[in-house]
């Protein structure tokens, strides 16, 4: 079965400075990939997804993502955090063709961004 | 308005109660989908529905049911609740037909059994 690690907790960065959420996957072929947003007291918001072709993946709100087939990686990256962007992230697979449609997520990584 | 709607937002309930929690949504999707999210645990699957004559089981489904009653609707019961099932749950729905894997969430209902 797939896995999705998202190494780090909690992290925090300064207001303008730059950020990167790392996910990891474990499977056997490349999964699709998403990053989701979870700001305080709302439901999941879809950023960005990656089924195939380039690898370097444009999200909205700013966010990037770039594929790593060698690290079995999907980090999330944003050249200049907002206070805004404090929220909860959260990295999901899906197994394409499985039929199911089913999502795995990560157990996500709390943003705080310092004024 | 929004496309996926969840009832109630809040609900405190004792242990041993049957609760139902529900689900509405307009964007004509056809598959529906019910977690639950724990501090540190990420999402969970509970059960998914592929349309009104198909439900399916998720990594926890034990102590809960659901029932499709229509493509629109997708109830979620805690038929006796305990107090570790006290989550936040959400509602989620995809669309087959555009051959995405994208989920789009509901606001979530926060639940507690005391």
């Amino acid at each position: 079965a797939q896995s999705v690690t998202q190494p780090d907790i909690h992290i925090t960065v300064s207001e303008g400075a730059s950020l990167e959420l790392r996910c990891n996957y474990s499977y056997g072929a490349t999964p699709y990939l998403f990053w989701y947003v979870q700001s305080p007291g709302q439901g999941l918001q879809l950023l960005l997804k990656y089924f195939s072709g380039d690898t370097l993946v444009q999200g909205i709100k700013g966010f990037e993502a770039e594929f790593k087939r060698s690290q079995s990686s999907f980090n999330l990256r944003k050249p200049s955090v907002h206070w805004s962007d404090a929220a909860e992230y959260f990295c999901a697979v899906a197994k394409p063709g499985a039929g199911s449609y089913q999502l795995t997520f990560g157990k996500g990584t709390k943003l705080s961004v310092i004024p | 308005d929004a496309d996926v709607t969840q009832t109630p937002r809040n609900r405190i309930t004792k242990t041993g109660k049957r609760i139902m929690l529900e689900c509405s949504q307009t964007k004509g999707h056809d598959r529906m989908y019910w977690y639950r999210q724990d501090p540190g645990l990420g999402l969970r699957l509970i059960y998914y529905s592929f349309d009104v004559k198909d439900i399916n089981k998720g990594e926890i489904s034990d102590g809960y049911s659901v029932s499709r009653q229509a493509q629109a609707k997708f109830s979620l019961s805690l038929e006796s609740a305990i107090p570790n099932q006290t989550a936040l749950y959400f509602c989620a729905t995809s669309d087959l037909r555009d051959g995405s894997y994208e989920q789009y969430f509901g606001p979530g209902t926060r639940l507690t059994v005391t």
